[in-house]
This record gives C-alpha cells, structure tokens and sequence, in this order.
C-alpha cells in the first residue's frame, strides 16, 4: 500500500489566501485525522472521521478552517481566510478500527507558510 | 493541555548506549503507544502496550507501562545514530473511540 498521501508537500502563501489540503488515507482504514504541529503547540487533533462522518471537530481552531471527507478516499483540510499563525505542517493520517489497538498512519505532512 | 508529557525534553547520548525516556499521562487509558519522528517527516508507530500489559519488547525497544502511576518509559538499547529523531507517546482514551492524544515528545540526538 502507498501509505497516506497529502498534497501539497509545502505550500507558501499570502496571508487572506485560501489553503486547500488534500488527504487520501490507506484503502481500508475506517479513521481520519487531520492533526497539526507547530513548535508552541506541540501536535493538536484537529478533526477526525470515522466511516466519511465528522465525530469530533473540537480541536478546530476557529470558523476559518473545515474539514470534509466526501468519500472514503479523499478529504480536504480548508483554511479561509489564512492567516500568517496558521502556518505549521497539517498531518493527515488514517487507522482501522479492529487492528492492532488503534494504530494510526500518518502521512507526511503539509508545510504550510502564510505569509 | 497534552494528555502525555515526554521526559527528558532532549536527550544526548553516544552510539551504543541505551536511551530512556518517559512518559507521564493524566486519565484512564486504554492503550499508550509511542510514536517516532524524523525530521521533516510524518510520525511512524513503533510499539503499542495495553493497559493491561506491563512491559512489551519489540527488537532493541522495550516499553513499560504503570497504570498506578500513570506513566510509561520507553528504553532504546544499544542505541545507533540512525534512531536520532523524535519520540512521541500517544495515548488511547478509555470511551475516547479510535483517537489517540499526543505528548510533547523527546528529541533524541544519537552521536558517533
């Protein structure tokens, strides 16, 4: 399997900008996470699905960013309008309910600068 | 605030040498795992112990867990600069579904 895919890899931006971050997650895997890292906050769960369904979006930070899964394949992280403290790197990652406890497979990140 | 809190924050040792670190969390768990960081790279899952285990073995890793004082360790034996990189535990709620809550991590620098 290819893993967790993200894309872009790194993006930089215009503060007020749109930011579109995209995920597959391993065929199979029932969970996604959208997580973000920065060096204050550590990694923060930002919203996770199970079965395409949001279960959890407390950890968004504010109206400006959504998060869609419209299959079991694909989701979008959106952030508008950015904003030069939204800059860190955007984890995607995926797990199977019913696997080894609740393993989890991240991808390898989206850098994001806003500038 | 992170469930789990990492200790040492940065850890320095010479090639061969075990390394140590610690992880202290605040509520029930069903599961801690840790996870590893290269820089400039996703995290990567190394090992999982339940909350009814008390030490799990994996190659040059061994990991104990005491629920009583809420707090796991995480020993790399035999240490090689090719395990420098970021530690992270991650724990597993109890009633918290398939989400997993990160620590702050431990920078391992592993030197010739």
């Amino acid at each position: 399997d290819a893993g967790v895919i993200q894309s872009p890899r790194h993006e930089v931006t215009e503060m007020g900008q749109e930011v579109t971050l995209r995920c597959k997650p391993i065929s199979g895997h029932d969970y996604l996470f959208w997580y973000r890292q920065t060096m204050m906050r550590g990694l923060e769960l930002l919203i996770y699905f199970n079965n395409n369904v949001p279960i959890d979006d407390s950890g968004m930070p504010e109206d400006r960013f959504s998060a869609k899964m419209p299959n079991a394949s694909f989701s979008t992280l959106k952030i508008q309008p950015s904003e030069p403290r939204d800059s860190a790197v955007y984890f995607c990652a995926s797990s199977f309910m019913g696997g080894e406890g609740n393993t989890i497979y991240f991808g390898e990140g989206s850098w994001l600068t806003v500038v | 605030s992170q469930q789990g809190e990492e200790d040492p924050q940065a850890l320095s040792i010479q090639e061969g040498e075990n390394a140590t670190m610690n992880c202290s969390y605040k509520t029930s768990i069903n599961n801690l795992q840790w996870y590893r960081q290269n820089s400039g790279r996703g995290l990567v899952h190394l090992i999982l112990i339940r909350s009814n285990e008390r030490e799990k073995h994996s190659g040059r890793l061994r990991v104990t867990l005491d629920t009583s004082k809420k707090s796991s360790s995480l020993l790399i034996t035999a240490s090689r600069a090719a395990d420098t990189a970021s530690y992270f535990c991650a724990t597993g709620l109890t009633g918290g579904g398939n989400k997993l809550t990160f620590g702050t991590g431990t920078q391992l620098k592993v030197e010739l």
